[in-house]
């Protein structure tokens, strides 16, 4: 079952502009965690954030968690081509980490 | 530090056949994982290991199995290969596998069953 839903399901963007993604989460969560997916590739952890924080920063990459609304957000700034990939959000521990369907980014030279 | 390592990396099979994938976590990694992906589906969690037990399992059926080994290596073993099973296999480790670790993937194996 999915647990977060990712909005929107696909955004295209010029390199140079900002995308932001958003996660929606049924129940209460102890931390999430940003993924990235390289067509066919595996995935690549971004940033995780903790249910008492709420921002966080990495680079480009800016998540915040909003726990009365059960949502977070990823905005990556001054996107790249190589930024081109799709974004998951994940909920849980190892033992079920369960993923939203994701975005899937495209960003234009 | 190296990453989760998953091999094969592609491979092909048919149907009714098994197919045994490999995993070896981060070092000093305990907990090992496994998950599904295709594109109907999405990522779904198929088992968990830690200090070779299984500690939790997803709802897949009992021809998909696993353990994991006293160094923390772990494979998957499909049996019975139906066409639905052609999909990614991601592996993942953590150091503990409780809330709050960063859990890392491998680049996956991707199954093709014709």
């Amino acid at each position: 079952s999915q647990q977060g839903e990712e909005d929107p399901q696909a955004l295209s963007i010029q390199e140079g502009e900002n995308a932001t993604m958003n996660c929606s989460y049924k129940t209460s969560i102890n931390n999430l965690q940003w993924y990235r997916q390289n067509s066919g590739r595996g995935l690549v952890h971004l940033i995780l954030i903790r249910s008492n924080e709420r921002e966080k920063h990495s680079g480009r990459l800016r998540v915040t968690l909003d726990t009365s609304k059960k949502s977070s957000s990823l905005l990556i700034t001054a996107s790249r081509a190589a930024d081109t990939a799709s974004y998951f959000c994940a909920e849980g521990s190892q033992g079920n980490l369960i993923f939203g369907k994701g975005t899937k980014l495209s960003v234009k030279p | 530090k190296a990453g989760v390592t998953q091999t094969p990396r592609y491979l092909i099979k048919t149907r009714g056949q098994q197919v045994t994938l490999s995993c070896s976590p981060i070092s000093g990694h305990r907990s090992v994982s496994w998950y599904q992906q295709t594109p109907g589906q999405g990522l779904q969690f198929l088992f968990e290991y830690f200090s070779e037990t299984q500690r939790n399992k997803g709802n897949f059926p009992g021809r998909f199995s696993g353990r994991q080994f006293s160094n923390s290596r772990s494979e998957m073993n499909v049996s019975t290969l139906e066409l639905g099973d052609s999909a990614l296999y991601l592996c993942a480790s953590s150091f503990s596998g409780i809330s709050g670790n960063t859990i890392y993937f491998g680049e996956g194996s991707w199954l093709t069953v014709v």
